[in-house]
């Protein structure tokens, strides 16, 4: 199984930017990248997906090499409720079934005021 | 909004019990996937299911058996509760074809 590779925490200031980088070196043509986020005593939340393309939503960017073995999920301005453990996850896609997650380590995001 | 709940948020049993942890969800999804989530080992699949009364073995299943009797329930069922089964145990939905899994609250499992 793909597995994917993020540093284990980092820490930003308030309403700045936070660019948390994630390594797939063995990333195969089909997985999605995905990101979750999991703040304290929750379940992790859905944060973003892409498979080649840059993509943007309400929450975050997420900027993909050119060679997708490599994701950086980018928060814009980083609130206090941004401080979570961020998860890069490879979407294996079965045929015809959905897919399942396969969860890295995670990066715990602290932010500072 | 898409809700998936949980049996009970802490659950405290002995060794050698019958546990069944409960999942809802109310979004008439396919797929719904039980993990369990360990302090540095993060979160891993235990068992999945595409339909009812289909599973399929994830990464961990040993020790675990699942339920599926009804599109919206999947139960995880520990036939003889060890010690080493303390964990966070979290379920989660989603739709066949779509990109999103959507987590439950989790249930704190701890085993005497």
């Amino acid at each position: 199984d793909a597995k994917t590779t993020q540093p284990n925490s980092m820490e930003s200031n308030e309403e700045e930017p936070v660019h948390l980088p994630c390594n797939h070196s063995t990333i195969s043509g089909t997985d999605y990248i995905h990101w979750y986020r999991q703040l304290p005593s929750q379940g992790p939340e859905y944060v973003i997906h892409g498979l080649t393309s840059n993509v943007n939503n309400r929450m975050a960017s997420l900027a993909i090499a050119e060679d997708r073995k490599s994701s950086t999920l980018i928060l814009h301005r980083a609130t206090l409720r941004d401080a979570a453990v961020y998860y890069c996850i490879l979407r294996v896609v079965v045929y015809n079934q959905g897919g399942k997650l396969i969860f890295g380590q995670g990066t715990e995001l602290s932010v500072k005021p | 909004d898409v809700k998936v709940t949980q049996s009970s948020r802490y659950l405290v049993k002995r060794t050698g019990e019958k546990v069944f942890l409960e999942c809802v969800q109310d979004m008439d999804h396919e797929n719904m996937f039980w993990y369990r989530q360990d302090p540095g080992l993060g979160l891993r699949l235990i068992y999945f299911s595409y339909d009812v009364k289909m599973k399929e073995k994830g990464d961990i299943p040993e020790g675990y058996s699942v339920s599926r009797e009804k599109k919206e329930r999947f139960s995880l069922i520990l036939e003889s509760a060890s010690t080493n089964q303390t964990s966070m145990y979290l379920c989660a939905s989603g739709s066949i074809f779509g990109e999103t899994q959507y987590f439950g609250p989790g249930t704190r499992l701890l085993v005497l």
